[in-house]
């Protein structure tokens, strides 16, 4: 089953707004990551955080981690009509070389 | 680098048949996993390979087999295929690191597989 929650399924807004996306897991991880996967195509990784660490920031992505709600955020600042894409956040919770559990993805959608 | 490659792009099979999907990395990376993605889903754990001669079982290993080849290439296999396999599937690879540490893992392009 899925562990990870994307909300919301779907935003839409314009060009040089800000968007947020969250997501919320199950059981207790190493690091949350999130990926942006456009149409068609594979995912590319964006930013880890670490289960130690509460924000962090590369870019124009901030992310922050609240381990005791079992949840994350993802904000992409000064939107561009670029950032249209799909992002997943992925949690990684047992040994070093086990895959990671996904979320069902928020669909971004950048008016211009 | 070309990073981590798929083939095939596409495949129609009909049910019952088998096949291959390919992938391979020239990152020396030396794990490698398997995902599906099914339309309005995250990916799902197929099979891993965190060394060259292990593989483990990931969320969804009914119906596939996989072989770590070497350390560069991971193929996975439908022995029988079903219409409940029709799919997208990436492959991915890593450096193993310690637990807690960084874990990026990088993506193929992807197989985009229809079974009838």
């Amino acid at each position: 089953s899925q562990q990870g929650e994307e909300d919301p399924q779907a935003l839409s807004i314009q060009e040089g707004e800000n968007a947020t996306m969250n997501c919320s897991y199950k059981t207790s991880i190493n690091n949350l990551q999130w990926y942006r996967q456009n149409s068609g195509r594979g995912l590319v990784h964006l930013i880890l955080i670490r289960s130690n660490e509460r924000e962090k920031h590369s870019g124009r992505l901030r992310v922050t981690l609240d381990t005791s709600k079992k949840s994350s955020s993802l904000l992409i600042t000064a939107s561009r009509a670029a950032d249209t894409a799909s992002y997943f956040c992925a949690s990684h919770s047992g040994g070093g070389a086990d895959g990671l559990t996904f979320g069902k993805g928020t669909h971004l959608i950048i008016q211009p | 680098n070309a990073g981590v490659t798929q083939t095939p792009k596409f495949q129609v099979l009909k049910t019952g048949q088998s096949m291959t999907l390919q992938c391979a990395q020239d990152m020396n990376h030396n794990s490698m996993y398997w995902y599906r993605q099914d339309p309005g889903m995250g990916l799902r754990l197929i099979y891993y390979s965190a060394s060259e001669g292990t593989t483990d079982k990931g969320e969804v290993p009914n119906g596939y087999n996989v072989s770590r080849l070497n350390k560069r290439e991971f193929s996975l296999r439908l022995e029988s295929a079903a219409p409940s396999q029709t799919s997208v599937y990436f492959c991915a690879s890593l450096i193993t690191r310690r637990v807690s540490s960084y874990n990026e893992q990088f993506f193929g392009p992807g197989t985009r597989l229809t079974v009838l």
